[in-house]
């Protein structure tokens, strides 16, 4: 079945970039999702990236999909410390419906 | 910016009780979805909704829960006889006609006594 696997923790410093890592299993997954959830709130969508796109920027962020390897990344540039949060890889799989990791948990130090 | 808004944020029942918990998809979108966040565990699909009509539900989805859009704004899970292992944060989510991109509420949290 699909799953979505994700490293648990970051650590980084104010100013540096952060790099998150997600790996998905359904190859047939047209969009891939990051979700950022801060303590005691919902889901935010950040950004995603269609499945024939290999890399996608928007301001600090930039998403990064290797296909063949089935690997998703998320770099933050200049992390600062309201970036701490827990972030989520998502794929879509069956008609709609998203199968998450168990989100990457990024800790910012000033 | 339009959002999905979920009520209560917080809801206690008693186990063997009956719980609905409602939100407001934004306004234009034709999709709506529960999803739900044991902790420490990872986001769970539950069911997807369109046209008045369940598209696809998990397995985790069964006699127990039921949706419902009882008018044109509101979207409503019900779980009948909760569970001790019902508790957890269930999440709304909608989206538009022709694309998957799916905008999620706050969250309700459910705890189970």
């Amino acid at each position: 079945g699909e799953d979505v696997e994700q490293s648990l923790f970051l650590s980084v410093r104010e100013g540096d970039s952060s790099v998150i890592n997600c790996t998905y299993t359904d190859s047939s997954s047209t969009y891939l999702y990051w979700y950022k959830q801060e303590p005691g709130a919902g889901l935010q969508l950040l950004t995603y990236i269609f499945s024939n796109m290999d890399m996608k920027q928007d301001q600090r962020l930039t998403v990064l999909l290797n296909k063949k390897d089935k690997h998703l990344s998320l770099r933050i540039a200049d992390t600062q410390t309201g970036d701490s949060a827990i972030y989520f890889c998502a794929e879509i799989s069956g008609y709609s419906t998203l199968t998450f990791g168990k989100g990457t948990m990024l800790l910012v130090s000033p | 910016e339009p959002e999905v808004t979920q009520t209560p944020s917080h809801q206690v029942t008693q186990m063997g009780q009956e719980v609905i918990l409602r939100c407001v998809p934004i306004s234009n979108h034709l999709y709506f979805y529960w999803y739900r966040q044991i902790l420490g565990q990872k986001v769970e699909f539950l069911v997807s909704f369109y046209n008045n009509e369940i598209s696809e539900k998990s397995e985790i989805f069964d006699d127990q829960f039921s949706v419902e859009r009882p008018d044109g704004s509101n979207f409503t899970l019900k779980i009948r006889s909760t569970k001790l292992e019902d508790s957890a944060m269930y999440f709304c989510a909608s989206s538009e006609a022709g694309t998957d991109t799916q905008y999620f509420g706050p969250g309700t949290r459910l705890t189970v006594l």
